[in-house]
């Protein structure tokens, strides 16, 4: 069946940083690739997406380039803020799944001053 | 437009009894879907409404379940609570029936089995 992996947090970095959180998967066929973000006491916000290989989902800084050839979906951006401090998912949804969706295990990421 | 709200927000329960949760897509989506999220096992799939059809269902048992109203509106039920039930209960909601699509999520609701 459908799975995404994604890195154990937490992961801490200072203001201004560089973060990437890995994301991996696994599916038949061409799934869509999402990434969503949770802050404390909130449900989830989409944050990107993809929806075919080479595609790149950007939103607020973040990016992540949906890539085939290695089953990938990595966020990246490139100087965090206090404010990044959240919890982030990776998410497929297959093309025969209508709606579900599948989660890798979530990234706490903290970002100091 | 307002987004997905859940109702209520949280909830305490005790083992045995029975729960009903609510959520209020947002005005015009027909495609309704619930996860369970809890710090063991992550973000988990319960089910989809469409135009008040359940289309896909995932792996719990058959304690849960749910429905949807003709505006939409879903609404899940467990069952005789155990324990582990308790978690954070999201709902979402997409403008399709299908295909490539953004789902909104919803605060959740908490629930606590005691």
């Amino acid at each position: 069946g459908d799975s995404v992996t994604q890195m154990e947090g937490p992961v801490t970095l200072s203001e201004e940083a560089f973060l990437t959180i890995n994301c991996t998967y696994t599916a038949t066929g061409y799934p869509s690739l999402f990434w969503y973000v949770q802050y404390p006491g909130e449900g989830l916000q989409l944050l990107l997406k993809a929806t075919k290989a080479d595609d790149k989902g950007s939103n607020k800084g973040f990016e992540a380039t949906y890539r085939k050839e290695t089953t990938s979906f990595h966020l990246e951006k490139g100087s965090v803020q206090v404010s990044d401090s959240a919890v982030y998912f990776c998410a497929l949804r297959g093309k025969a799944a209508g709606n579900k969706l599948t989660f890798g295990g979530g990234t706490r990421v903290l970002v100091k001053p | 437009k307002a987004g997905v709200t859940q109702t209520p927000r949280y909830l305490i329960k005790t083992r045995g009894q029975q729960v009903t949760l609510s959520c209020s897509p947002i005005s015009g989506h027909r495609s309704v879907s619930w996860y369970q999220q809890t710090p063991g096992q992550g973000l988990q799939f319960l089910f989809e409404y469409f135009s008040e059809t359940q289309r896909n269902k995932g792996n719990f048992p058959g304690r849960f379940s749910g429905r949807q109203f003709s505006n939409s509106r879903s609404e899940m039920n467990v069952s005789t609570l155990e324990l582990g039930d308790s978690a954070l209960y999201l709902c979402a909601s997409s403008d399709r029936g299908g295909g490539p699509d953004t789902q909104y999520f919803g605060p959740g609701t908490r629930l606590t089995v005691l």
